[in-house]
This record gives structure tokens, C-alpha cells and sequence, in this order.
């Protein structure tokens, strides 16, 4: 069964900086891509960013081009979020998802984490 | 960012069929697959269609996914309560090199 468990979430204040992980099980996590989605309090879903698994790449969404940087270990089956410069509007819970492929551009997600709550506040 | 456009809301009673519409365009809907994502209140999201028209195994044969041109939709047959929700839609944008989601359609059953 695949599992996926977030943590790192907080507050932080704007300006600062936090770094998520996701601690992938239950699959060959070296070989597929995995993502990080994200979502306001009572907003809906916003993809964030990508990186492939066998098939290397990374992708951002436009709001966090920059200023967010995507990563994984395979060897300890762990995907990261370094979100740096963080804005009140980056408030959300973010919830990290498995790819259907080794790109990241095919397929989209097929499982999904319980999610991580960051909250940009002063 | 680009969105697909979902209609906001969507209802019915047990048993009745409801259709939900997910409207994009050229650069992500006609030459990429869809996926659909049930989410239950408080609960993360689910994926439910994947590929356009196929559904992961646990998932009812109620539900059901189609795709022509720039759009997609989301079937829902034999409504039932537990099928109260919030549905996305979602593909991969080939002008913005990223994945969007649909607007979201909150199912109602009444």
C-alpha cells in the first residue's frame, strides 16, 4: 500500500523560510514522480511543483517560481519543499502526491498525503 | 495561473445521475489526460478518474470519466450521501509546463 507522511509544517513569519519533506512507502519511490499541491483555507487545490522520478526535471507553478525549491532522496525515499521569502498567501495546508509516472509531465497524481498546515503570519 | 472552469455546484437526489463539466483548452485538455479527485470534508483528496475514463480499483462503478476535445466530465450515477463532496478536475498544461485544477464543484445530495 503506498504511504505518503508529511511534516515540517509551522508558523513562520513572512519573509522566513521552512522546509517540508514527505516520506514516501509502499512503492519504488526512486522511479516515479512525485509533486507537492497545496491548498488555502477554504480554496481550492493549487499545484506547486514537480520533480520526475527515473525521468529527471523540475517544474514550478509561476506563484512560487524562485522562491520555492523542489528535491528528493531516494535513498531515504524522502521528498523535500524549501520554501524561502514565504508571503501571507502561502498559507495552506501542502500535501504531497505520488505521480503516475516517471515523468512529470504524464499521468498526475494517484496518491496523496494527509497534508502539512504552514501558516505565514506575523 | 490557468484554471479549468467547473461549475461551482452540483446536486441530486439518491439515485438520480449528475454530470459534473470541466472546461479547459488546446494546451492541456486536448492532448493530455484528466484525472478526477473526490474530497471528502476535512479529508484530503482522492484520486477517482485517472486517464481520462478509468477508475483505480475500490472505486464504485458509479462513477465515470469521459473527455472530447477541450473538455472533460465526471459522471455520477446511483447518487448516494457519501458521494457529498468536493470534485477537481485536473491535467497538465503544456503552455504553462505545470499541472492545473479544475474550480471545483461541491456535490450536494439532497
Amino acid at each position: 500500500e503506498v504511504q505518503l507522511l508529511e511534516s515540517g509544517g509551522g508558523l513562520v513569519k513572512p519573509g522566513g523560510s521552512l522546509r517540508v519533506s514527505c516520506a514516501g512507502s509502499g512503492f519504488s519511490f526512486n522511479v516515479y514522480a512525485m509533486n507537492w499541491v497545496r491548498q488555502a483555507p477554504g480554496k481550492g487545490l493549487e499545484w506547486v511543483s514537480a520533480i520526475g522520478g527515473s525521468v529527471p526535471g523540475t517544474f514550478y507553478a509561476d506563484s512560487v517560481q524562485g522562491r520555492f525549491t523542489i528535491s528528493r532522496d531516494n535513498s531515504k525515499n524522502t521528498l523535500f519543499l524549501q520554501m524561502n521569502s514565504l508571503r501571507d498567501e502561502d498559507t495552506a495546508i501542502y500535501y504531497c502526491a505520488k505521480g503516475a509516472h516517471s515523468s512529470s509531465r504524464k499521468g498526475g497524481f494517484d496518491a496523496w498525503g494527509q497534508g502539512t498546515l504552514v501558516t505565514v503570519s506575523s | 495561473q490557468s484554471v479549468l472552469t467547473q461549475p461551482p455546484s452540483a446536486s441530486g437526489t439518491p439515485g438520480q445521475r449528475v454530470t459534473i463539466s470541466c472546461s479547459g483548452s488546446s494546451s492541456n485538455i486536448r492532448y493530455n489526460v484528466v484525472n478526477w479527485f473526490q474530497q471528502l470534508p476535512g479529508t484530503a483528496p482522492k484520486l477517482l478518474i485517472f486517464g481520462n475514463n478509468q477508475r483505480p480499483s475500490g472505486v464504485p462503478d458509479r462513477f465515470s470519466g469521459s473527455k472530447s476535445d477541450t473538455s472533460a466530465s465526471l459522471a455520477i450515477s446511483g447518487l448516494q450521501s457519501e458521494d457529498e463532496a468536493e470534485y477537481y478536475c485536473s491535467v497538465w498544461d503544456d503552455s504553462l509546463h505545470g499541472y492545473i485544477f479544475g474550480t471545483g464543484t461541491k456535490v450536494t445530495v439532497l
